[in-house]
């Protein structure tokens, strides 16, 4: 079956600091490729999505670029805010269906 | 527009008790989705609903969960009885019907069994 895998964290950075957050997938066929991110108490937001091979996805400074050929959508964003502290989770979804969520990795940005 | 509402936030129950939560879609959501979120890891998809018929249940435990959406709007989704291993936040989603559509998420339940 479908499956994600992310990059463990906590991850902790210095605001201003380059964020890299590993995201690879296994599936069949062509999925789509997300990033939700969950601030603390409160559900997930959608951060960007790719639908196919080479799509990059954009949002708020985070981008992510979906590469078919290293099944992967790493985040990425130049400079971090400490209000970027969150959980952030990769995912992906065949057509109109559920999404298969990664684990989630925890980011705090220190002033 | 309004988002997705879930009640309660947050509810304590004891083990063997039975709970209900509640959601309501975005209005003009056809699918509505169920996910349960066990601390530290990604959300499960417990449910899914297309208007009021059910899409894919194959990994909601049938023996003490159940959930309907009669009338193709707001959701309920049971737990009786209720195990230890029954903590988690309870997420609902809704989305527009059609590929490739975002799922937007409510702020969930939080379930704790003691």
């Amino acid at each position: 079956g479908d499956s994600v895998t992310q990059m463990e964290g906590p991850v902790t950075l210095s605001e201003e600091a380059f964020l890299t957050i590993n995201c690879t997938y296994t599936a069949t066929g062509y999925p789509s490729l997300f990033w939700y991110v969950q601030y603390p108490g409160e559900g997930l937001q959608l951060l960007l999505k790719a639908t196919k091979a080479d799509d990059k996805g954009s949002n708020k400074g985070f981008e992510a670029t979906y590469r078919k050929e290293t099944t992967s959508f790493h985040l990425e964003k130049g400079s971090v805010q400490v209000s970027d502290s969150a959980v952030y989770f990769c995912a992906l979804t065949h057509a109109a269906r559920q999404l298969t969520f990664g684990s989630g990795t925890q980011l705090t940005v220190l002033p | 527009e309004a988002g997705v509402a879930q009640s309660p936030r947050y509810k304590i129950i004891e083990k063997r008790q039975s709970v209900a939560f509640w959601c309501n879609p975005i209005s003009g959501h056809a699918t509505l989705y169920w996910y349960q979120q066990i601390l530290g890891q990604g959300p499960k998809l417990l449910i899914q609903f297309q208007n009021n018929g059910v899409v894919d249940d194959s990994q909601l435990p049938k023996d003490r969960f159940s959930a309907e959406r009669l009338k193709g709007v707001d959701s309920t989704l049971k737990i009786q009885p209720a195990k230890l291993e029954d903590s988690a936040v309870y997420l609902c989603a809704s989305s527009l019907e059609g590929y490739n559509q975002p799922q937007h998420f409510g702020d969930g339940t939080r379930l704790s069994i003691l």
